[in-house]
């Protein structure tokens, strides 16, 4: 059962343009969101994350929007460049009790920013 | 300020043998995981430690053995090789206590059995 679902799989935009990627998640107990960005042949990273009690996070280029009640997350990066190109993870957790903190991801998004 | 360094980065096993894959921090985090991530899978957890000592199953431990008998290392044993364990593997650290919660990967390992 997987608890994350991502989509799309893969996405193209040229320079400039504002992909979107989105996730959506079964478990209501999660209340950790965060997404992570990973270059070939190198290890996730944390790019953004976001908790329940705020619908929107801003980091610079880079946006999560966040719908509770549809449960619902999703990353938006703004005038994306070709250094954006890369494969992204949603992931979520739960924040107490047994199993804390582990991440549970999606299939990952592949992200190609062409010039 | 290493954060988590992993070794081997390829590795090239035949079906029946054993390895043990190295992970070692330096961050003084209580948390440390172990994943593996398949093409278009995503990263799947196959155990994990809160602290030295202590060790739980993930979602998909069957084929591994794992060890935390300190802080900064939790190296993952894998018994019998087999081909379905052809991945890539990444460790992960975290402190718990920190409102970001923010997990620290390695570089991965490369591992084909066949």
């Amino acid at each position: 059962q997987q608890q994350v679902k991502q989509s799309p799989q893969s996405l193209i935009v040229q320079k400039g343009g504002i992909p979107i990627i989105n996730c959506a998640y079964e478990n209501t107990a999660f209340d950790y969101f965060p997404w992570y960005q990973q270059f070939p042949g190198k290890g996730p990273a944390l790019l953004i994350a976001i908790r329940p009690d705020v619908s929107e996070k801003k980091e610079g280029r880079f946006t999560i929007s966040f719908n509770k009640s549809a449960k619902q997350f999703s990353l938006h990066i703004m005038d994306s460049q070709p250094g954006d190109s890369a494969t992204y993870f949603c992931a979520a957790s739960i924040g107490e009790g047994a199993g804390s903190y582990q991440l549970t991801f999606g299939k990952g998004t592949k992200l190609s920013v062409i010039p | 300020n290493a954060g988590v360094t992993q070794t081997p980065k390829f590795r090239i096993l035949k079906i029946g043998q054993s390895m043990t894959l190295q992970c070692t921090q330096d961050m003084n985090h209580n948390y440390m995981y172990w994943y593996r991530q398949d093409p278009g899978m995503g990263l799947k957890l196959i155990y994990y430690s809160v602290g030295a000592g202590i060790t739980d199953k993930g979602e998909v431990p069957n084929g591994y053995n794992v060890s935390r008998s300190t802080t900064e290392d939790f190296p993952l044993r894998l018994e019998l090789a087999a081909p379905s364990q052809t991945s890539v593997y990444f460790c992960a650290s975290s402190y718990v206590g920190d409102p970001n919660t923010e997990a620290f990967f390695g570089q991965g390992t490369r591992l084909t059995v066949v």
